[in-house]
């Protein structure tokens, strides 16, 4: 079945703390797991993930993927206001296509 | 860049009319375009995939008569929502990859209300 799973479905902190979104997936046909970040309108790519174990960084923001385990974790570190949003995880297909999942409501409260 | 636009932004409609949401990317030539929809503090459920000069592929529970894609050129593909209803209500978004990538690049989302 083509799913993808995250957790937690929403998640409250205070400004500084560090959170750790998790995104699990069925393994037919995978090539890729991307992480999004949607506010209020559409989402803006965060990372894309092929290989297991190679963790990408881009400021406060890191991400890893664990094929073994089939899944990924997102971790935003010192969070700010400005972080909260929907994450989505999803996962790419040999066929070119996104499954996405239910997404993670991060709130950071000042 | 990977600029992808979406016009109108919001459109409010009666019951019955048609309405055209245009998606282009801006700054590229996309590969393929494809059409979410997505209800408040939910995902995004995948409508169709569209690619240039060849029929879109419509996902299971689409109807692709009530949802009309035309994709002319490498930079537009557009949506039609036939005969609206109240509940074809919804935000409406695009994206589109740029080579053979899984990337896909989003446009800010079009919010149709159907009264």
């Amino acid at each position: 079945e083509d799913k993808v799973v995250q957790s937690p479905l929403s998640l409250v902190v205070h400004e500084g703390d560090t959170v750790t979104l998790n995104c699990s997936y069925e393994v037919t046909n995978f090539r890729s797991l991307l992480w999004y970040k949607q506010e209020k309108k559409a989402p803006t790519f965060l990372f894309m993930l092929t290989s297991s174990g190679i963790e990408k960084k881009s400021g406060r923001l890191s991400s890893i993927l664990d094929k073994k385990e089939l899944s990924s974790i997102l971790n935003i570190t010192a969070t700010q206001t400005g972080d909260s949003a929907i994450y989505l995880c999803a996962r790419g297909t040999s066929y070119g296509k996104l499954t996405f999942g239910q997404g993670t409501i991060l709130t950071v409260h000042p | 860049g990977a600029v992808v636009s979406q016009h109108p932004s919001r459109v409010i409609c009666k019951s019955g009319t048609s309405v055209k949401i245009e998606c282009r990317s801006l700054d590229f030539q996309a590969t393929t375009m494809f059409w979410y929809r997505q209800f408040p503090k939910q995902s995004l459920m995948l409508m169709a995939t569209s690619n240039e000069g060849s029929k879109a592929t419509y996902e299971q529970g689409v109807e692709k008569d009530k949802f009309l894609i035309n994709h002319a050129s490498l930079t537009l593909s557009t949506l039609t929502v036939t005969s609206a209803h109240p509940e074809d209500s919804s935000f409406y978004i695009c994206s589109a990859t740029r080579g053979l990538t899984d990337t896909q690049y989003f446009g800010p989302g079009t919010r149709l209300t159907v009264l």
